[in-house]
């Protein structure tokens, strides 16, 4: 099993930078995704392998990865952003997520 | 459009087994390893299961191996989730997602999913 550590909710203002970190032993070591889930919605992929955008996403979005700690960080943040978080890696075949961050905008 | 569409989700009683389906579209399917992911109301999201592009080698998450089985049909572009012996504590949407090595093996692309109540 892999534990991965999320906050549970993250508040930004308007316009402001948001960030949401996942927390997992050795987790500098590991691919680490970010899907966001909007209300009654599937999730959306975000950021992949710490920090690459996939197309369609906008530049506010990014992410690090190092250490103990993954980052996802939401610049100009806009009410739109509000939405579940999650991080995610692959160990041993299996895949985990993080227990999820709610994003208040 | 690349789109991933679930069906064979309902109410079913504890013991009992239910077949879901996920026709895949918009992409080389049989390219493509893919996976079933669920959330149980109002929690996160619990990976489930995975199998590789031409279903030679599947994977199951601790909480549902011995009872659900993943299979696919590249000829009919299908992913299947087989689960026996349900229980209370499967209830969730269930979504099949695709996932590739070109993106860091995340999971691009995720259906609407559907939805499993298992109650008496």
């Amino acid at each position: 099993s892999y534990d991965l550590t999320q906050p549970l909710s993250v508040s930004v203002a308007l316009g402001q930078t948001a960030r949401i970190t996942c927390g997992g032993n050795n987790i500098g070591s590991k691919n680490v995704h970010w899907y966001q889930q909007r209300p009654g919605q599937a999730p959306v992929l975000v950021i992949y392998s710490g920090s690459n955008r996939p197309s369609g996403i906008p530049e506010r979005f990014s992410g690090s990865n190092s250490g103990k700690t993954a980052t996802l960080t939401i610049s100009r943040a806009q009410a739109g952003d509000e939405a579940d978080y999650y991080c995610q890696v692959w160990d041993s075949n299996t895949a985990f997520f993080g227990g999820g961050t709610k994003l208040t905008v | 459009e690349v789109q991933l569409l679930e069906s064979g989700g309902g109410l079913v009683q504890p013991g009992g087994s239910l077949r879901l389906s996920c026709a895949a579209s918009g992409f080389t399917f049989s390219s493509y390893a893919m996976s079933w992911v669920r959330q149980a109301p109002g929690k996160g999201l619990e990976w489930v299961s995975a199998i590789n592009n031409n279903g030679g080698s599947t994977y199951y998450a601790d909480s549902v191996k011995g009872r659900f089985t993943i299979s696919r049909d590249n000829s009919m572009d299908k992913l299947y989730l087989q689960m026996n012996s349900l229980r209370a504590e499967d209830t969730a949407v269930y979504y099949c997602a695709k996932y590739v090595n070109t993106y860091g093996y995340s999971f691009d692309i995720w259906g609407q999913g559907t939805m499993v109540t298992v109650s008496s």
